[in-house]
């Protein structure tokens, strides 16, 4: 069964201080590979998807990574404005079932 | 462009009652979602419709049932509601392709099984 770990649950920085958040995953061949950001009180807001060890893609002060057994979100000199719950979610190759962590939640203090 | 609306936004049930959750999207996509989302747990898929005509279960089906009236929208229906269904619910859309399907959601609604 597919399963996604995502650690820490919670992270506090200080504005400015650049961190990772963390990915495991196993499956049954990946499919895809995706990453989140969930405010509070909306629905999760797509953005980015990996699909092979080796690919990275970027967004402002976000950088998502893939190796074949996890991704790292990373996030550089994050502002206040970054602060939310970021999911990661798997994808088997063949199925249509898109497999959900728990998701970590990031405080950046001004 | 809306994307994904679901409604309503808030409920409260009584134990027993029945109650539809209604979903539309208008990116022309072909597979539709119902997710719930609880402390600690994470989204879990409740049913899925990966085209017009078809609905499949997913990890959490027992308690509802789901119709897909047309490519636009799909329905979750609670028959008999309890309050273990007190949940946010998440509507949501993807356009399968070889590549994966990135899967878009709605804001949510809340519900509450009194």
């Amino acid at each position: 069964e597919d399963q996604v770990t995502q650690s820490p649950e919670a992270l506090r920085l200080q504005e400015g201080e650049s961190s990772s958040l963390n990915c495991s995953y196993t499956v049954s061949g990946l499919r895809g590979l995706f990453w989140y950001r969930q405010d509070p009180g909306k629905g999760p807001e797509f953005l980015f998807t990996l699909y092979s060890a080796g690919e990275e893609k970027e967004k402002e002060r976000l950088k998502a990574t893939l190796t074949k057994k996890e991704s790292f979100l990373h996030i550089t000199a994050p502002k206040p404005e970054d602060s939310a719950t970021y999911l990661c979610a798997v994808q088997a190759r063949g199925y249509q079932k898109v497999t959900f962590g728990i998701g970590t939640k990031l405080q950046v203090i001004p | 462009n809306a994307g994904v609306t679901q409604t309503p936004k808030f409920q409260v049930l009584k134990t027993g009652q029945s109650m539809t959750l209604q979903c539309a999207q208008d990116m022309n996509h072909n597979s539709m979602y119902w997710y719930r989302q609880d402390p600690g747990m994470g989204l879990r898929l409740i049913y899925y419709s990966a085209s017009e005509g078809t609905t499949d279960k997913g990890e959490v089906p027992n308690g509802y049932n789901v119709s897909r009236l047309n490519k636009r929208e799909f329905s979750l229906r609670l028959e008999s509601a309890a309050p273990s269904q007190t949940s946010v619910y998440f509507c949501a859309s993807s356009l399968t392709g070889r590549d994966g399907n990135t899967i878009y959601f709605g804001e949510g609604s809340w519900l509450t099984v009194v």
